[in-house]
């Protein structure tokens, strides 16, 4: 049984548009995170959140919006998609253990990625 | 059931010596493979891959060995750095990059 998932794999869409991304997980997890990955394979940070504090990396566009709807989700809603939107995108969670700058810094259990095309 | 596993959830090693990270794929379809590392607080960097068509890729202090037989690579980070302490990350996919699949991170401690 997937960990966690993400839906859609695949996601092409006309710049402009608003899009959703959909990650759930049934570890148990309290933490969940949102990545970019560029061109370059780096993984970047743009979200983590638990059920007491999201933090947001400030170079996130305000058009990017997680949206919890309870434990187990983490949604990822892009608004007005440009085409430098165009990446994989990875939902990951975890158990969050209280460190300094409010990410978990253990076990993290990806999802496989959505890869968004903004034509 | 996890297609990507790394079986040690942390490692120690005092610096100067090598670090050996393990990480074993149950799919048969994988034919590329990564290691990231993560700090804390920051998302993971990519560091090394290497192509199934390969058993060995080298980067400087960093070498990643494949072995298609048993599916299994190590990551070889001689000599290791107190800098190196983070948590990494194995990664597989079909199809070069297009499905990616982790493993669940070691955290590596290189002690002075």
């Amino acid at each position: 049984d997937t960990a966690v998932s993400q839906t859609p794999k695949y996601l092409v869409t006309q710049m402009g548009n608003d899009k959703s991304i959909k990650c759930e997980q049934n570890l148990g997890h309290d933490t969940m995170y949102w990545y970019k990955q560029d061109s370059k394979k780096f993984l970047k940070i743009m979200f983590s959140y638990n059920n007491k504090e999201l933090i947001i990396n400030e170079t996130v566009p305000n058009r990017f919006s997680p949206k919890s709807p309870d434990k187990a989700h983490l949604n990822l809603h892009i608004n007005s998609l440009e085409l430098g939107d165009s990446a994989v995108y990875f939902c990951a969670s975890s158990q969050y253990t209280g460190t300094s700058g409010g990410a978990s810094t253990d076990t993290q259990y990806f999802g496989p990625g959505t890869r968004l095309t903004v034509l | 059931d996890q297609q990507v596993k790394q079986n040690s959830p942390s490692l120690s090693v005092q610096e100067g010596r090598i670090s050996i990270l393990n990480c074993d794929y149950t799919n048969s379809m994988f034919d590329y493979f990564l290691w990231y590392k993560k700090y804390p607080a920051e998302g993971p960097t990519f560091l090394i891959s290497i192509s199934s068509i390969k058993d060995k890729n080298e980067d400087g202090r960093f070498t990643v060995f494949l072995n298609k037989s048993a599916k299994h690579l190590s990551l070889h980070i001689v000599p290791s750095q107190p800098g190196d302490s983070a948590v990494y990350f194995c990664a597989a996919s079909d199809g070069y990059g297009q499905n990616f699949v982790f493993g669940p991170g070691t955290r590596l401690s290189v002690l002075p």
